[in-house]
């Protein structure tokens, strides 16, 4: 079955880095994408960026393009999203989730579903 | 401020019927399929609805989604207890070329 699999929980310093890992199976990991979504303390899902498993390709959000960077090691079927210079605000639940999408070529419009997600990994920002 | 508006809560009794609505744009619902994830609190979202109108299966019929111009919404009949969580809405915003979701709707089964 598909699974998603996260790294634990991080505590860490403002001005600090963050890694999340997100070890997949069940599925050939090059045939979707990867999207990362974060979600603060009681609050709404955001949307964080994603990544291309087989071409490696990114798309950012504009608050975060500065600092985070996505990859994936096709080898072990693992996507990576790190966050640097954390904030307190930087605190939440970061998810990763595999993209299932569809184009359709004859209205020109795009079908992006997160269909399978990993467990979430909480990050606390405190000094 | 969430791309896409949704109302902060619904609530109907058990065997009744809701709907949650999901406002955007053309470069958003007007040009690209909605997706309706479910969330329970502590856990991941799973989807209810992709493509404006599909259940994936396991999905039970008495879900349902529909669109109209920049507008979507989510429809649940025979409400239970057990479909208390919150709902996102999601999609592609063409313009801004990023993933967009609403801010979520609380589900209360009075």
């Amino acid at each position: 079955q598909v699974q998603l699999k996260q790294s634990g929980a991080e505590v860490k310093k403002p001005g600090a880095s963050v890694r999340v890992s997100c070890k997949t199976s069940g599925y050939r990991f090059t045939a979707y994408g990867i999207t990362w979504v974060r979600q603060a303390p009681g609050q709404g899902l955001e949307w964080m960026g994603g990544i291309s498993a087989v071409f490696g390709n990114t798309s950012y959000a504009q608050s975060l393009q500065d600092r985070i960077t996505m990859t994936t090691d096709t080898s072990t079927s693992t996507a990576y999203m790190e966050l640097r210079s954390l904030r307190s605000d930087d605190t939440a639940v970061y998810f990763c989730a595999r993209l299932f999408e569809t184009h359709y070529l004859g209205s020109g419009s795009y079908s992006p579903a997160l269909d399978m997600w990993g467990q979430g990994t909480v990050v606390t920002v405190s000094s | 401020q969430s791309v896409l508006t949704q109302p902060p809560s619904v609530s109907a009794a058990p065997g009744q019927k809701v709907t949650i609505s999901c406002s955007g744009s053309s470069s958003n619902i007007g040009n690209n399929n909605v997706t309706w994830y479910q969330q329970f609190p502590g856990t991941a979202p799973k989807v209810l609805i992709y493509d404006d109108t599909e259940r994936p299966s396991g999905i039970p019929e008495r879900m349902s989604g529909s669109k109209s111009g920049t507008s979507a919404t989510l429809g649940i009949t025979g409400l239970q207890t057990g479909d208390e969580a919150d709902y996102y809405c999601g999609t592609w915003d063409s313009s801004l070329s990023v993933g967009v979701f609403g801010g979520g709707t609380k589900l209360i089964v009075l």
